[in-house]
């Protein structure tokens, strides 16, 4: 079964700075989709980013943007001009191609953002 | 993108009995999860959801004590049965949309006392 490992428990970061939050994940498939999700404490899960394996080409959405390294298993995010709303949960999350459509979720990084 | 609501958003119950926990989405999805996520920790999966089918359960997982149901494309739920304090936990429901893509709902809040 996959699995997917966030090592950083908790990360810290000066607002307007920038902070990468770690994500490696096992898997013996060839094609797989990777995502970030938020959760801040309303629950809501809320997508982040995602990434195709297929796709060479680093995903970016503003102000995250993402490091997948395929061969190392590696899928870190990485927060520019980090602001007091990132404030949360994040969590990496793995799904494999159709027709298996469950995703697995790391145990998460909880990201403080300090003013 | 689908909107998912789910009720009731949190609930106190005693132990040995039941609570169905729903979800309602404003559009046909393919699948549907179900996730339980103990304070502070990450999303496990319980089941997925087809519609017209029984639900495919996790390792650890029943569906004596997890019964679900799928009636339509929009809607599920689960129930968690016969429940003891060990079940308090937030549980959270998810969407696969037609044209991929995934939501949840914003979670149920579960104190077994």
């Amino acid at each position: 079964a996959q699995t997917v490992t966030q090592s950083q428990p908790e990360m810290s970061v000066q607002e307007a700075e920038t902070v990468t939050l770690s994500c490696t994940y096992d898997t013996s498939e060839s094609d797989y989709y990777l995502f970030w999700y938020k959760q801040p404490p309303s629950r809501q899960m809320i997508l982040v980013i995602r990434q195709e394996a297929y796709k060479q080409q680093n995903a970016t959405e503003n102000r995250f943007s993402v490091n997948f390294q395929k061969a190392a298993k590696s899928f870190s995010l990485k927060i520019s001009d980090s602001q007091l709303g990132d404030a949360a949960m994040y969590f990496c999350a793995y799904r494999s191609a159709p027709p298996l459509n469950d995703m697995r979720f790391g145990a998460g990084t909880r990201l403080t953002v300090k003013p | 993108s689908a909107v998912i609501s789910q009720k009731p958003s949190r609930d106190i119950c005693q132990r040995g009995t039941s609570l169905t926990i729903q979800c309602q989405v404003d559009s046909q999805v393919t699948m549907m999860f179900w996730y339980r996520q103990q304070p502070g920790q990450s999303l496990t999966l319980i089941a997925t959801a087809n519609q017209g089918s029984e639900a495919t359960y996790e390792s650890g997982f029943v569906i004596d004590k997890f019964p679900i149901s799928r009636p339509n494309l929009t809607f599920s739920t689960l129930t968690v049965s016969n429940m003891s304090p060990e079940d308090s936990s937030i549980y959270l429901c998810s969407a696969r949309r037609p044209a991929g893509g995934y939501t949840f709902g914003s979670g149920t809040r579960l104190t077994v006392v």
